[in-house]
């Protein structure tokens, strides 16, 4: 079983401002470096997966790095929107294809 | 039509009962998944598949058992409810190393 913990838990933002959170993830058996966006009432959609050290990854307002030498990535959010509200995921995947979940870190962008 | 579909969506039951959830797939993935998630712990492994003739359990295996009916059909069950396993379970499905699908859930209840 892999510990991956996401910081912080939650956080409450002023839309048009940026924001970003932490995935940490021990790197044992690493293959790779998963986000997922999810909104309440809905089930989690992938954002990004990544695998390479210093991976970025950029789908729109929304980006991601990866470091996997020091256990770590970042998701960042340029100018939050009101529909950027939801909790994010990540998770690790180990070579067994197993994944491994962090609890999400809650979003909520204040119009 | 959704990719990955979930049966019931809902569901009440009484402790001792036993009760099947379904998960069904048009991705033509060989890996299928069955997770729960409970409030402040995220989403923890109850077993997976690779293929049909393929099943491990996951981190949290007790007092469930699943069926690989095909390579589209996923069934988790529990023999016997108990109150505890009152949660939201999500069936997920994969290729290799690659991201996962989810599907729309199933929130139990056991009284």
């Amino acid at each position: 079983i892999l510990n991956v913990e996401q910081s912080p838990q939650s956080l409450h933002v002023q839309e048009g401002d940026s924001t970003n959170f932490t995935c940490s993830f021990p790197s044992s058996n690493f293959y790779a470096l998963h986000w997922y966006r999810w909104e309440t009432a809905k089930s989690p959609e992938a954002l990004f997966v990544m695998t390479l050290n210093g991976d970025e990854k950029k789908k729109g307002r929304i980006s991601a790095t990866l470091n996997t030498k020091e256990g770590y990535s970042y998701l960042y959010i340029k100018g939050s929107q009101p529909e950027d509200s939801a909790t994010y995921l990540c998770a690790q995947s180990d070579t067994g294809n197993q994944f491994y979940f962090g609890t999400g870190t809650s979003l909520t962008v204040i119009p | 039509d959704a990719d990955v579909t979930q049966t019931p969506r809902n569901r009440i039951t009484k402790t001792g009962k036993r009760i099947m959830l379904e998960c069904s797939q048009t991705k033509g993935h060989d890996r299928m998944y069955w997770y729960r998630q409970d409030p402040g712990l995220g989403l923890r492994l109850i077993y997976y598949s690779f293929d049909v003739k393929d099943i491990n359990k996951g981190e949290i295996s007790d007092g469930y058992s699943v069926s690989r009916q095909a390579q589209a059909k996923f069934s988790l069950s529990l023999e016997s409810a108990i109150p505890n396993q009152t949660a939201l379970y999500f069936c997920a499905t994969s290729e290799a190393g690659t991201k996962q699908f989810f599907g729309p859930g199933t929130r139990l209840t056991v009284l």
